[in-house]
């Protein structure tokens, strides 16, 4: 069965650290697809990526960028020069294409002045 | 234009209690999920809808969980005889990608609590 875990349950940062989520999955699928999202004190899950089993190419969004790695499957997820308003909990969720998202547990990023 | 929205927001019910949460998804989105955020459980797949196929319930807890989804759009989630261990936040996401893969987007949640 597909795993996902979040090693770091909680991480604290003071503003323009640059700090890096760990996403580890486990799958015997070929084909598959990686995902995080964004769960802000609000609580409505935010998309940010999505990113296919044939693809390795790092990603770049503005502060954000993901790295992925299929010989150590994983995931990371980098923000940098991270902002108050990143505080927020963050998902890595997988799916092989059968229809579900497989959470991981999430990892709590607090940003302090 | 308008994400996927639930109600009611919050629900407070009594233990043995029906109970139906509805939502609304994305328009013209034709996969539909319902998940449960829990403290103890995290994030859990319940059901997924797509089209008119017959829905993956592969993640419903128990029986007294069922879920239809009406004319290809809104979709309720009930919960019969309600538990103290179904307290938990019901999450809707819907998505426009037909294989299964594709980003899902969520609505705000309705936050259950059964006394």
């Amino acid at each position: 069965a597909q795993k996902v875990t979040q090693a770091q349950t909680e991480i604290s940062v003071v503003e323009k650290e640059d700090v890096t989520l760990d996403c580890v999955y486990e799958t015997r699928d070929t084909t598959y697809y990686l995902f995080w999202y964004k769960q802000p004190p609000s609580g409505e899950l935010v998309f940010l990526i999505r990113r296919n089993s044939f693809d390795e190419q790092n990603e770049i969004s503005g502060r954000y960028s993901w790295n992925f790695q299929k010989s150590t499957s994983s995931f990371n997820f980098t923000i940098t020069a991270s902002q108050v308003v990143d505080s927020a909990v963050y998902f890595c969720a997988y799916t092989g294409g059968g229809n579900k998202l497989t959470f991981g547990t999430g990892t709590q990023l607090k940003v302090e002045l | 234009g308008a994400g996927v929205s639930q109600s009611p927001s919050n629900k407070v019910t009594e233990k043995g209690k029906d109970v139906e949460l509805r939502c609304d998804p994305i328009s013209g989105h034709t996969a539909l999920y319902w998940y449960r955020q829990s403290l103890g459980q995290g994030l859990e797949f319940l059901i997924y809808f797509q089209g008119n196929s017959a829905p993956d319930k592969s993640g419903l807890p128990s029986d007294r969980f069922s879920a239809e989804r009406t004319g290809g759009s809104v979709s309720t989630l009930t919960i019969q005889r309600t538990q103290q261990e179904d307290s938990a936040v019901y999450l809707c996401a819907s998505s426009s990608d037909r294989g299964g893969s594709g980003e899902q987007y969520f609505g705000p949640g309705t936050r259950l609590t059964v006394t």
